[in-house]
């Protein structure tokens, strides 16, 4: 049972223009989201996060959106840079208990 | 220094054999983790430590030993692995308490071979 889903595999989009990747969880008790860049051979490094509390965090060119009645999170890279290209995961935790969740991944391909 | 290393990086044994990962963190984190990832699948949570005293086992199979021996470093013994083991072993550490205790600080990640 995937609690975390990133329905898209993989995305495609020009440089200069907005990426955006989706992440939708099952379970409402989540009440912290985090995006992760992975690039190969590399661990996983953080992005951007957001609290259930808030629903839009930014930083520089990244934004997360966060809607809670649809269960859904977006992150929003604009303008998009060949530099971007790479797997995002979405990750989501319970309050306190250190037990992340992580989506299965969106591989972002940015064409300069 | 805002780095989690991780030793080796490639490490390839067979199923006899018994081995160790290492991970290090000097950023003052009280929170270590093991993680499993396979190939084109999310990372998987396995152990979580906490002020060096193990908080979380995923049910993970006793052939995986996790040790803290300080709050700088994470171990994972390897013993009498399969196969199927072969994958992506990260280490993550973070704050305990604080704003930020979420996020976590990924190492680089030892790619694990069982023959």
């Amino acid at each position: 049972d995937q609690q975390v889903k990133q329905n898209s595999p993989s995305l495609s989009v020009q440089e200069g223009r907005i990426s955006i990747l989706n992440c939708d969880y099952t379970n409402s008790m989540f009440d912290y989201f985090l995006w992760y860049k992975k690039y190969p051979a590399e661990g996983p490094t953080f992005l951007i996060s957001i609290s259930s509390i808030k629903d839009k965090n930014e930083d520089g060119r990244f934004t997360v959106f966060l809607n809670k009645s649809a269960k859904h999170l977006s992150l929003h890279i604009v303008p998009s840079q060949p530099g971007d290209s790479a797997v995002y995961f979405c990750a989501a935790d319970y309050s306190g208990t250190y037990k992340y969740i992580f989506g299965t991944g969106t591989r972002l391909k940015v064409l300069a | 220094d805002t780095e989690v290393t991780q030793t080796p990086k490639h490490l390839v044994m067979g199923m006899t054999n018994k081995k160790s990962l290492k991970c290090e963190q000097h950023m003052g984190h009280r929170a270590m983790y093991w993680y499993k990832q396979k190939a084109k699948k999310p990372p998987e949570l396995m152990f979580v430590y906490s002020y060096e005293k193990l908080s979380i086992n995923e049910s993970v199979p006793s052939r995986f030993s996790p040790e803290c021996p300080n709050s700088s470093l994470l171990n994972l013994h390897l013993h009498a692995l399969q196969p199927e083991d072969s994958a992506l072993y990260l280490c993550a550490s973070s704050q305990v308490t604080g704003v930020n205790y979420n996020e976590q600080f990924f190492g680089p990640g030892t790619r694990l071979t069982v023959l």
